[in-house]
C-alpha cells in the first residue's frame, strides 16, 4: 500500500499570501493517479486537481498542482478568505486508493 | 446537475449490521466507478470501497475486507454498502463519491451519512 505523507500539518497564512502544500508518497505514483481535494468544516470534500496538475471544473486558476514520482505540490497563488480549509492528496495504485492525512490552512 | 444522496446511517451495536444507500442522479450511472469514502469524527478521509464500471469488479480497503459488501442497482441508479460485523472503529461519516471520467479520482461527493457503532 502506498502511504501519502502531507506537510506541513498546519499552515498559518494571511489572505493574499501564497500557500505551498506538499504530498510525499512512499512509492512512485503515476502522475495520472494523483489528486487534491479541499474540505471545509461540515462540508463534503471537493475535487480541486486531478492527474497531478489538471484543474477540476470550476476551480479557480489560483490553484495549481505539480510534481511527479514521489513528490507532489499544491500551490494556492494568492489566498482568498474562502480558501482556508483542509486539503488532502489522494492516489490510486494496484486497486487501492489512499489519502494523505491532510494539511490545514488557517488564517494567521 | 450531479446529485448523490446517502441514507441508512444510524446507531448500531458492535457486531451489528447496517446497509447504506446512495441515490444517484444527473449522470449516466453505469458509466462511472462508484465509491464509498469515510471520515471518522475529527479525522481524515479513508477510502472504503469501489464498484468498477468496466467489469463490475469490487475493491475494498484492508480494514473492511470480508465485512463490507458494495453493490449497485443500475435500474434504480442506486449504490449500496452492506456493513456486517461492525466495530467501534467503523464509526464515521460515510460519503458516496462518483469516480472521474478517466482517472481514479472522486469528482462528485454526497453530503454523507453518519454511522455510529457503540454499545
Amino acid at each position: 500500500e502506498i502511504v501519502l505523507t502531507q506537510s506541513p500539518g498546519t499552515l498559518s497564512l494571511s489572505p493574499g499570501e501564497r500557500a505551498t502544500l506538499f504530498c510525499r508518497a512512499s512509492q512512485t505514483v503515476s502522475t495520472s493517479y494523483l489528486a487534491w481535494y479541499q474540505q471545509k468544516p461540515g462540508q463534503a470534500p471537493r475535487l480541486l486537481i486531478y492527474a497531478a496538475s489538471s484543474r477540476a471544473t470550476g476551480i479557480p486558476d489560483r490553484f495549481s498542482g505539480s510534481g511527479s514520482g514521489t513528490d507532489f505540490t499544491l500551490t494556492i497563488s494568492r489566498l482568498e478568505p474562502e480558501d482556508f480549509a483542509v486539503y488532502y492528496c489522494q492516489q490510486y495504485g494496484r486497486s487501492l486508493w489512499t489519502f494523505g492525512q491532510g494539511t490545514k490552512v488557517e488564517i494567521k | 446537475e450531479v446529485q448523490l444522496l446517502e441514507s441508512g446511517g444510524g446507531l448500531v451495536q458492535p457486531g451489528g449490521s447496517l446497509r447504506l444507500s446512495c441515490a444517484a442522479s444527473g449522470f449516466t450511472f453505469s458509466s462511472y466507478d462508484m465509491n464509498w469514502v469515510r471520515q471518522a469524527p475529527g479525522k481524515g478521509l479513508e477510502w472504503v470501497s469501489t464498484f468498477s464500471r468496466s467489469d463490475s469488479s469490487t475493491y475494498y480497503s484492508d480494514s473492511v475486507q470480508g465485512r463490507f459488501t458494495i453493490s449497485r442497482d443500475k435500474s434504480k441508479n442506486m449504490l449500496y454498502l452492506q456493513m456486517n460485523n461492525l466495530r467501534v472503529e467503523d464509526t464515521a461519516k460515510y460519503y458516496c463519491a462518483k469516480g472521474g471520467s478517466v482517472w481514479y479520482y472522486f469528482d462528485q461527493w454526497g453530503q454523507g451519512t453518519l454511522v455510529t457503532v457503540s454499545s
